[in-house]
């Protein structure tokens, strides 16, 4: 089974903090993704990365940043936390190529809260 | 045109009805069209996929039904029992890997059967 695991369940932090959201994947899959998820608007895609070193800006990138260093590990850093990013965050992976590129896997989500 | 439209935005269904959840595209360069299922705490996972050659997809209770003309497709749930109570997300993804293999997501359809 994949398994996509994030760092932190639930996570409290003050504004202005520079926050660390961690994902890693156990499958070798190419592609990494991070979502952010608010009611009634879904999900929206902050950045993603097809290869290591890689990274695209999503629909949504300001306020964030990303790191991917080893394939199997994708950071999401919000570099100075505000209130307005308080959200549900998901990592996702997918295997990449052209065999079944397109599924999905997501992680269980970090609930973030900025006060 | 790369917006996925889902509607409704919530669902109240009876014990053993029939949900049925709708999305359109403008996007005909789409070419895989999921749904995805999220339980409260988990991460949304794959239910069931269908690519534009065909026109319906089964599997046990859960059906999608795609219009290419159209530009539609939708989620049915038969015989829906009270464990199906999720939020559903329909989406859509062009091509392989890269950018091109990124999913556009609708904002959900909460469903709620009641007993």
């Amino acid at each position: 089974d994949v398994k996509v695991t994030q760092s932190s369940r639930y996570l409290v932090k003050r504004t202005g903090e520079k926050v660390f959201l961690e994902c890693v994947q156990d499958m070798d899959h190419e592609n990494m993704f991070w979502y952010r998820q608010d009611p009634g608007l879904g999900l929206r895609l902050i950045y993603f990365s097809y290869d290591v070193k890689m990274k695209e800006k999503g629909d949504i990138p300001e306020g964030y940043s990303v790191s991917r260093e080893k394939k199997e590990r994708f950071s999401l850093i919000l570099e100075s936390a505000s209130t307005n990013q308080t959200s549900m965050y998901l990592c996702a992976s997918s295997l990449g190529g052209q065999v079944s590129p397109y599924e999905q896997y997501f992680g269980p989500g970090t609930r973030l809260t900025v006060t | 045109q790369q917006q996925v439209k889902q509607s409704p935005q919530s669902l109240i269904v009876q014990k053993g009805g029939i949900s049925i959840i709708n999305c359109a595209y403008e996007n005909t360069a789409f070419d895989y069209f999921p749904w995805y299922q999220q339980f409260p705490g988990k991460g949304p996972a794959l239910l069931i996929a269908i690519r534009p050659d065909v026109s319906e997809k089964k599997e046990g209770r859960f059906t999608i039904s795609f219009n290419k003309s159209a530009k539609q497709f939708s989620l049915h749930i038969m015989d829906s029992q009270p464990g199906d109570s999720a939020t559903y997300f329909c989406a859509a993804s062009i091509g392989y890997g890269g950018s091109q293999g990124n999913l556009i997501f609708g904002k959900g359809t909460k469903l709620s059967v009641k007993p």
